[in-house]
């Protein structure tokens, strides 16, 4: 079973605080990772797919970065709102078959 | 809008009793899965499905089985229900065609066992 672990578990940040995340996985074998954003009651949904090293996406205040040769990647969150508080996942595929395999979650909580 | 549903978003059972978790996905998508979340430990995989009438185990299968008898519906099915298995159940789905297996999730099914 592939090790996908992320930290800090849980964040409680107030409004308008920039806050990010680690998501630490294997280095090898390495096809792609995956960040979802899973608000309470919602289904889990895709925020970026990353593939290569280096690479860098952005989706308005959320960004996210990779480190495929160390086996990190960091989600950022500029100017933290309520509506960001949800638990953000990462999932790391090997490409070698369709399954992710899930980190533990990072809990986040945007208080006014 | 594509669509995972799963039939329950809220379900109690007795130990011992057999229940039935149904997903349906309108996507025409092959792939399906069955995780498990609980505190603490992320997203598990239990079963997955590459296709109709197909079944791969995942990580935790152990007191589950599933069905794929059409191709936008994965059962999930727990023969006998224990204490244990009282967590929040999601179905994904994700295209076969799909490069970087990206998945879409249904809302979840918060499953107590009495």
């Amino acid at each position: 079973i592939l090790n996908v672990e992320q930290s800090p578990q849980s964040l409680h940040v107030q409004e308008g605080d920039s806050t990010n995340f680690t998501c630490s996985f294997p280095s090898s074998n390495f096809y792609a990772l995956h960040w979802y954003r899973w608000e309470t009651a919602k289904s889990p949904e895709a925020l970026f797919v990353m593939t290569l090293n280096g690479d860098e996406k952005k989706k308005g205040r959320i960004s996210a970065t990779l480190n495929t040769k160390e086996g990190y990647s960091y989600l950022y969150i500029k100017g933290s709102q309520p509506e960001d508080s949800a638990t953000y996942l990462c999932a790391f595929n090997t490409g070698t078959a369709s399954k992710l395999t899930f980190g533990t979650g990072t809990r986040l909580q945007v208080t006014l | 809008d594509v669509k995972v549903t799963q039939s329950s978003r809220y379900l109690v059972k007795r130990t011992g009793e057999k229940v039935f978790l149904e997903c349906v996905q309108d996507m025409d998508h092959e792939n399906m899965f069955w995780y498990r979340q609980d505190p603490g430990l992320g997203l598990r995989l239990i079963y997955f499905s590459y296709d109709v009438k197909m079944k791969e185990k995942g990580d935790i299968p152990e007191g589950y089985s599933v069905s794929r008898e059409k191709k936008e519906r994965f059962s999930l099915i727990l023969e006998s229900a224990s204490t244990n298995q009282t967590s929040m159940y999601l179905c994904a789905s994700s295209p076969r065609t799909s490069v970087h297996n990206e998945q879409f999730f249904g809302p979840g099914t918060r499953l107590t066992v009495l």
